[in-house]
């Protein structure tokens, strides 16, 4: 399995709900991150999770809150979100001795109303 | 931290004509050089990569240079088709996270 799966593919959520993005990757790989992306601009680091520890956390605000439950799995929890917080959200994973490869999921295209 | 520079923003080339775009970066000890393709809708797909320790690799009609000393790096298309239409963004890495350039869109005409 090379692959890293991102669910929901799209998520349409109003300013008061709660809801989850979901990764998983079952490569080995113990780094994790999750990535924001608007509309052709660079992928924007949010969070990375190395042997499933919170390692970097990019300043974001908290209404974004990551966890790893375990070396598969990566979670982002979504709540009280804004109408700018609409974008392609990208997880990725690399390998622990690799050169530095990121392997991305498919995203998650959420549109918060 | 690492300043990458990508150019140009927009690239606009014939079917057939070769695309060139280039980065330059900030920090001498980043050691990997990556490029991704992010086609419309799409994630970043890593399309080639070079370490610091080579100065040209080749994929078919791809290729990217490394020029350590002057701190840039280049990707070459030839033959360019319609379907190599999309965003490309150069990566660099130093010691422990990916750095990402601003982007290049390159449309290919037919």
């Amino acid at each position: 399995d090379t692959e890293v799966t991102q669910t929901p593919k799209h998520l349409v959520m109003g300013m008061t709900n709660k809801k989850s993005l979901k990764c998983e990757q079952h490569m080995g790989h113990r780094a994790m991150y999750w990535y924001k992306q608007k509309a052709k601009k660079p992928p924007e680091l949010m969070f990375v999770y190395s042997y499933e520890k919170l390692s970097i956390n990019e300043s974001v605000p908290s209404r974004f809150s990551p966890e790893c439950p375990n070396s598969s799995l990566l979670n982002l929890h979504l709540h009280a979100l804004q109408p700018e917080d609409s974008a392609l959200y990208l997880c990725a994973s690399s390998p622990p001795r690799g050169a530095g490869e990121l392997f991305f999921g498919e995203g998650s295209r959420l549109t918060v109303l | 931290g690492e300043n990458v520079e990508q150019h140009p923003s927009t690239l606009s080339v014939q079917e057939g004509d070769s695309a060139v775009i280039k980065c330059t970066y900030s920090d001498s000890a980043s050691n990997y050089f990556p490029w991704y393709k992010q086609e419309l809708g799409k994630r970043p797909q890593l399309i080639i990569d070079i370490r610091s320790n080579v100065g040209e690799k080749k994929d078919q009609r791809i290729a990217v240079t490394l020029n350590k000393t002057a701190k840039h790096f280049s990707l070459h298309i030839t033959e360019t088709q319609p379907e190599d239409s999309a965003v490309y963004f150069c990566a660099v890495r130093g010691s422990y996270i990916p750095t990402f350039g601003r982007g290049t869109s390159l449309i290919v005409h037919p």
